[in-house]
């Protein structure tokens, strides 16, 4: 059975770069599955930011899609999140994701905070 | 981009009720359309993946139906471990969106 941990500073200063990674462990990232990045504000809905497929092609949330860069990391078995330019607004519980379309397998998810 | 709404945004009932969950998206999308359930401080969890197919593991009392642009989450016989928030999903497009979620109450 697939496992996820999400990892990466708990705490992001404004204006700063929210950097996370995701180990998938259980499983070869190198499949025929999505990897996926969602995140949920405090008290807010879920809000899916992008996500990648093994071969690096990528597909974005359009509200963030300036600010975003995912990536994989096949050797290490592992895929990241980077968000630039972050406000605090970007505050929010990140969850990574196994994905076929539907949203199968989560992460338990990271409270980033984005604060001086 | 699709549209997913919810309805309603905040459902109250009884254990043993049946209650029933509408989701509907801005355009059709064929039946590519999920349901999580989650609960305060965890992850989501799949129940239902195109619009009807119980994920695995997932009790028989969920069901799921509907098609192109108005679907619905049944429960049936609510369980007490049945309140949480449910989401919909729809995965017709490359770009993937949620509904903006319902909370059940007990009432």
């Amino acid at each position: 059975q697939v496992h996820l941990q999400e990892s990466g500073p708990g705490l992001v200063k404004p204006s700063g770069t929210l950097s996370l990674t995701c180990t998938v462990s259980g499983g070869p990232i190198f499949s025929t599955y999505w990897w996926t990045w969602v995140r949920q504000a405090p008290g807010k809905g879920l809000e899916w930011i992008g996500e990648i497929y093994d071969s690096g092609t990528t597909n974005y949330n359009p509200s963030l899609k300036s600010r975003v860069t995912l990536s994989v990391d096949k050797s290490k078995n592992q895929f990241s999140l980077e968000l630039n330019s972050v406000t605090a607004a970007d505050s929010a519980v990140y969850y990574c994701v196994r994905s076929f379309g539907a949203f199968d397998s989560w992460g338990p998810g990271i409270l980033v905070t984005v604060s001086s | 981009d699709i549209q997913m709404t919810q309805s309603p945004s905040t459902l109250s009932a009884s254990v043993g009720d049946r209650v029933t969950i509408t989701c509907r998206a801005s355009q059709n999308i064929n039946n590519w359309l999920a349901w999580y359930q989650q609960k305060a401080g965890k992850a989501p969890k799949l129940l239902i993946y195109k619009a009807s197919t119980l994920e695995t593991g997932v009790a028989s009392r969920f069901s799921g139906s509907g098609s192109e642009t108005e679907f619905t989450l049944t429960i049936s016989n609510l369980e007490p471990d049945d309140f949480a928030t449910y989401y919909c999903q729809q995965y017709q497009t490359f770009t993937k969106t949620l509904g903006q979620g319902t909370k059940l109450e007990i009432k």
